[in-house]
């Protein structure tokens, strides 16, 4: 079974750009999540999907992050414009989403670097 | 979600059983105890979870106590590749709270 797929593996951009990340969730999985990751941390959750529908997205910055997950498969999360504070990396999860036991299945991540 | 309590690191010698303990003093009924650990430079990959029994893979055992307030991850024969960040999370049982709350977990160190 191939895991989740997420591009690029590294960003490095200046402040105020613009940045937009993808992922390719696990085959058959209806929930997808993205984290982020500040060094030292662990991940924190911006957002969840069911299917092409949001979840959850209490925790996202709406003002300069976005995500779609247009045809309920894989899934582009951006930032714009980005700050210094948005270096980390932002990884993708999935899950079945049939059941609330299932664990989250998570890709290697994007590691973002603002300067 | 409820909060959890791990040890700031751990070192364990390879071939050695590795034991991580978890306290979650203030876990209800419907959470889950759940275990990730995350390799470096690598997404956290999934490990076992349990509810109130004893649960044992492929990977791990999970021992929870008799009052669910705190668990124990147990690698039974550490390698190297088992050096790692391990997390564990107390999650709730229903559609809408899938979320998974990381703290900043025990860095465990496997020495050869």
């Amino acid at each position: 079974e191939a895991g989740v797929a997420q591009s690029p593996r590294y960003k490095i951009i200046e402040k105020r750009q613009s940045v937009a990340f993808w992922c390719n969730p696990i085959s058959g999985h209806a929930t997808l999540y993205w984290y982020q990751q500040i060094l030292g941390q662990g991940p924190k959750l911006l957002i969840q999907f069911q299917n092409n529908g949001v979840v959850d997205d209490s925790q996202l910055p709406k003002d300069r992050f976005s995500a779609e997950r247009l045809k309920g498969v894989d899934s582009t999360l951006k930032i714009q414009p980005a700050k210094l504070e948005d270096s980390a990396v932002y990884l993708c999860a999935s899950s079945l989403g049939d059941s609330p036991y299932q664990p989250q299945h998570f890709g290697d991540g994007t590691r973002l670097s603002i300067l | 979600d409820a909060k959890t309590t791990q040890p700031t690191s751990m070192d364990c010698a390879e071939g050695r059983a590795a034991n991580l303990p978890c306290n979650h003093s203030t876990i209800s009924g419907n959470e889950y105890v759940y275990w990730y650990r995350q390799i470096h430079s690598q997404g956290p990959q999934y490990i076992i979870h349990g509810l109130k029994n004893n649960e044992t893979n492929e990977m791990a055992s999970l021992i929870i106590t008799e009052d669910r307030k705190s668990s124990t991850l147990i690698l039974p024969h550490a390698t190297l590749r088992d050096t790692a960040v391990y997390y564990c999370i107390v999650r709730a049982s229903n559609f809408g709270n899938e979320k998974l709350t990381f703290g900043t977990g025990t860095r465990l160190t496997i020495i050869p």
